[in-house]
């Protein structure tokens, strides 16, 4: 059974940049995308992109300024970093995992990290 | 970036009703689209993808149709576990986007 944990700074003062690791137990890494997904406090979701077992990545153009991916193959774990964070960028952050499939669903979900951005 | 949007926001339904949650696309997103429920507290759950693949272990009640610009969530026989919010999200282009979401509530 695939899991997904992920683990980060859960409360941040504005200019600061936030830092989430997620980690894939129970399943293969190669071969599939991995991807961030935020859900504001109105329940909005918004995808911050995704990064290939490889390290190719793709991410939102409205946020790609701020944002890096990376993987770490060896321990099965890919994270993000959001440099600059303000009040907008309070919200739950999710890892996902995406078959390399062309319909590209997002199978598996990590149980969300609360980001709070407040000084 | 392609904009999804659903309708009804809200819908009132009875266990054991048929309910039926439309997405619109701004543009063609051929058949990739998927289906999400989401509990409060927890991560959104696939439901459908490709338009109307049901996901592994995931109950016949729920069925997705559409291809193009719009798509139907179908849930036949309401059961109290469907009482959540679902989304849609395409995945034809960058950035993947979502809907606003569609939430099933207790008549």
């Amino acid at each position: 059974q695939v899991q997904l944990q992920q683990w980060g700074a859960g409360l941040l003062k504005p200019s600061e940049t936030l830092s989430l690791t997620c980690a894939v137990f129970g399943g293969s890494f190669s071969g599939y995308y991995w991807t961030w997904i935020r859900q504001f406090p109105g329940k909005g979701l918004e995808w911050i992109g995704e990064i290939h077992h490889s390290g190719g990545t793709n991410y939102n153009p409205s946020l790609k300024s701020r944002v890096t991916m990376s993987v770490d193959t060896s321990k099965k774990q890919f994270s993000l970093r959001l440099t600059s964070v303000t009040a907008a960028d309070t919200a739950i952050y999710f890892c996902t995992r995406v078959p390399n499939i062309e319909a590209r669903p997002c199978d598996y979900w990590d149980q969300g990290t609360l980001v709070t951005v407040s000084s | 970036d392609i904009q999804m949007t659903q309708s009804p926001s809200s819908v009132s339904a009875s266990v054991g009703d048929r309910v039926i949650i439309t997405c619109r696309a701004s543009r063609d997103i051929r058949s990739w689209l998927a289906w999400y429920q989401q509990i409060p507290g927890k991560a959104p759950k696939l439901l459908i993808y490709a338009a109307s693949i049901l996901q592994s272990g995931v109950p016949s009640r729920f069925s997705g149709s559409g291809s193009g610009t719009d798509f139907t969530l179908t849930i036949s026989n309401l059961q109290p576990e469907d009482f959540a919010t679902y989304y849609c999200q395409q995945a034809d282009s960058f950035p993947r986007t979502f809907g606003r979401g569609t939430k099933v509530e207790i008549k």
